[in-house]
């Protein structure tokens, strides 16, 4: 089973600042990656997949990149309604999936 | 826009089994080439992955699970189930249905406890 490591777990941050977030995986999977992000009570909402694709309505100031086993979510200017826990997710062999530990980010 | 609607008791007693359903609105479960899945979530912790079953009942499991959990699917009515069998407290969770990773239910809450 492919492990995925979120850092750092906690990431303070100033609104209007820029955000990184990183996923390791244990082996390569490719560019089958996503992001979420969960606000308390709230379900997970997709962000990105496939590493780099917005999915429908997400802002652009979210980007992802990467691929194997690196892989960075940029928030380019943090706006109050960012701060969140965010979720690293691998399907390379889909529908089979894993996701990170989580990154909450808070702000600073 | 595609709902979803999770479904079951809020609380079960250890030993016992887990069954919640999710309802399908607004789209068809036989419309499109999707898995529909369960992921779920313990108090203040990470998501997990549990399930997953295609239209034509072809299923896939968590490896860490699949000795006590089945998914199956009912398209007459646009839902899908989910049996966790053999309960304990670990199980306490938020559950989540889910199609794809586009579309979740809200999540519904179930406590293992006597």
């Amino acid at each position: 089973e492919t492990v995925l490591t979120q850092s750092p777990a906690t990431l303070s941050v100033s609104p209007g600042e820029r955000a990184t977030l990183s996923c390791r995986a244990s082996q390569s999977v490719r560019t089958y990656l996503a992001w979420f992000q969960q606000k308390p009570g709230q379900a997970p909402r997709l962000l990105i997949h496939d590493t780099s694709i917005r999915a429908p309505g997400i802002a652009d100031r979210f980007s992802g990149s990467g691929s194997g086993t690196e892989f960075t979510l940029t928030i380019s200017s943090l706006q109050a309604e960012d701060f969140a826990v965010y979720y690293c997710e691998q399907y390379n062999y889909w529908p089979a999936r894993t996701f990170g530990q989580g990154t909450k980010v808070e702000i600073k | 826009q595609l709902q979803l609607q999770e479904s079951g008791p809020g609380l079960v007693k250890p030993s016992e089994t887990l069954s919640l359903t999710c309802t399908v609105s607004r789209g068809s479960i036989t419309v499109g080439a999707y898995y529909w899945g369960w992921i779920r979530q313990p108090p203040g912790k990470g998501l997990e992955y549990i399930a997953s079953i295609y239209q034509t009942g072809n299923s896939h499991y968590s490896p860490s699970l699949m000795s006590r959990v089945t998914i199956s699917i009912d398209t007459s009515k646009n839902q899908f189930s989910l049996n966790v069998y053999s309960v304990t407290a670990a199980d306490t969770a938020v559950y989540y249905c889910t199609r794809d990773n586009l579309y979740w239910g809200q999540g519904t809450l179930v406590t293992v406890s006597s």
